[in-house]
């Protein structure tokens, strides 16, 4: 089945505990982007990476790293989280451009103590 | 910069028909529309390109007028499943993210 995971789906943690989530697609999906989405305020795009090695900031990047060593990967780091991060997080991905359809995972929700 | 959509809720009864708009200040190349269920992901419904296309889906279709850079989604007869909050997505370029509104949400009662 072709899909978008994201693990944990739930995480609660306290201010400046490292942590990782890990997005994963079997799509052999080119471009994958990590947003953020937050009552009232619609889904904010944090970073995009349109291949392998290539990642760029989106609108919201402050507080967040990733990377992309393999094509089907793609993890979000919060080295050093805070209470504004409590958030919804979705990862999504897309064959060859953002002008094609975005899978989305089914979102992982955050809340930092 | 968001785009910015209109209404930001409507309540609507089985059989009726809605508008939902998305309006950008940037020349958009393309405009995206999701529907997010409670609890869910974001699920694609469609895209249009810059040409001023009209698309449909069912009883959900929409159109894009360039020159205005609004877009709308049309919902027709609608059903209980169609509640959810709707989003655009729009993009600048085939190679720029897209960048969502902060969404409309929609309730269809019996």
């Amino acid at each position: 089945e072709a899909q978008v995971t994201q693990n944990p789906r739930y995480l609660i943690t306290v201010t400046g505990k490292k942590l990782t989530v890990t997005c994963s697609q079997n799509m052999n999906h080119e471009y994958m982007s990590w947003y953020r989405q937050d009552p009232g305020l619609g889904l904010r795009q944090i970073y995009y990476s349109m291949n392998v090695e290539v990642t760029d900031k989106g609108d919201v990047p402050e507080g967040y790293k990733v990377s992309r060593k393999e094509k089907r990967n793609f993890p979000l780091i919060l080295e050093s989280p805070s209470p504004n991060q409590t958030s919804l997080y979705f990862c999504a991905s897309s064959s060859r451009g953002f002008t094609y359809e975005q899978y989305f995972g089914p979102g992982t929700r955050l809340t930092v103590t | 910069q968001q785009p910015v959509q209109s209404p930001q809720a409507v309540i609507l009864r089985e059989g009726e028909d809605a508008v939902i708009n998305c309006s950008s200040s940037k020349a958009l190349y393309s405009v995206h529309w999701y529907r997010q269920k409670h609890g869910e992901a974001p699920v694609f419904l469609m895209i249009l390109l810059k040409g001023g296309e009209q698309k449909g889906h069912e009883k959900i279709s929409a159109s894009f007028n360039e020159k205005k850079q609004q877009s709308s989604l049309y919902l027709t007869a609608s059903q209980l499943s169609y509640s959810g909050t709707y989003f655009c997505g729009t993009a600048t370029s085939g190679n720029t993210p897209l960048v969502f509104g902060k969404g409309t949400r929609l309730s269809v009662i019996a």
